[in-house]
């Protein structure tokens, strides 16, 4: 497809489990991103991947949470011993600044809810 | 660190007036400036940005913005307010100097019929 994607739309988990969030950006785009969108908290971010530089990992909101890029392209958002406060949207951008292309393209995000 | 304020949670406007959703925004160097609109159970759109040049920006749905570098602001307008328009909008700030954006808090539009 044309656009971001992302996978699972939706997750159920149990508190105190491991998730993994995938993400799939346009093809070629240099920059991807994570956000979470919690109900009257806008747009949090998380972490941004660009080229081979290293993450920039300031908005990831506790050492639970980890992401990895690999080869440039899929990434996956981990989330471990999962919390109730966890429950969000987790969004996924990709940009490629590299072309002048400044604005994200946004994927439709996973609903994440932790009973 | 950049960061951004929109600093009402909703706006209400009737059909036909003019709108105006307001974002400050502070970052260290000079800032690339975003609009984005989030329709219900839809991903989030691009709908305009500042990067250089022209203060005034236009972008989709008959939507413009304009940067106003002493003020810190770059409020989102639009001369005609349809009831389609009603839905939740993001601004973001990204420095120049590096690939960082941060969106603010949202603001929702309703557009009264």
């Amino acid at each position: 497809g044309a656009g971001v994607s992302q996978s699972p739309s939706n997750k159920v988990t149990e508190k105190g489990k491991d998730v993994e969030l995938r993400c799939d950006p346009i093809s070629g785009h240099t920059a991807l991103y994570w956000y979470r969108q919690s109900l009257g908290q806008g747009l949090e971010f998380l972490i941004y991947f660009q080229g081979n530089s290293a993450p920039d990992k300031s908005g990831l909101p506790s050492d639970r949470f980890s992401a990895e890029r690999t080869g440039g392209s899929v990434s996956t958002l981990t989330i471990q011993r999962t919390q109730q406060e966890d429950s969000a949207v987790y969004l996924c951008a990709s940009s490629n600044r590299l072309a002048g292309h400044n604005e994200q393209f946004f994927g439709p995000g996973t609903r994440l809810t932790v009973l | 660190a950049q960061s951004v304020a929109q600093p009402e949670d909703q706006v209400n406007v009737a059909e036909g007036n003019p709108l105006t959703v307001k974002c400050t925004y502070s970052v260290s160097g000079n800032p690339y400036l975003f609009w984005y609109v989030q329709y219900p159970n839809r991903g989030l759109q691009f709908l305009l940005k500042y990067i250089t040049g022209d203060n005034l920006v236009k972008g989709s749905y008959g939507f413009e913005a304009e940067f106003n570098k002493s003020q810190t602001s770059f409020h989102l307008k639009k001369p005609s307010a349809l009831v389609s328009d009603s839905a939740l909008y993001f601004c973001a700030v990204r420095d120049r100097r590096d690939d960082k954006i941060i969106f603010g808090k949202g603001t929702r539009l309703h557009i009264l019929p």
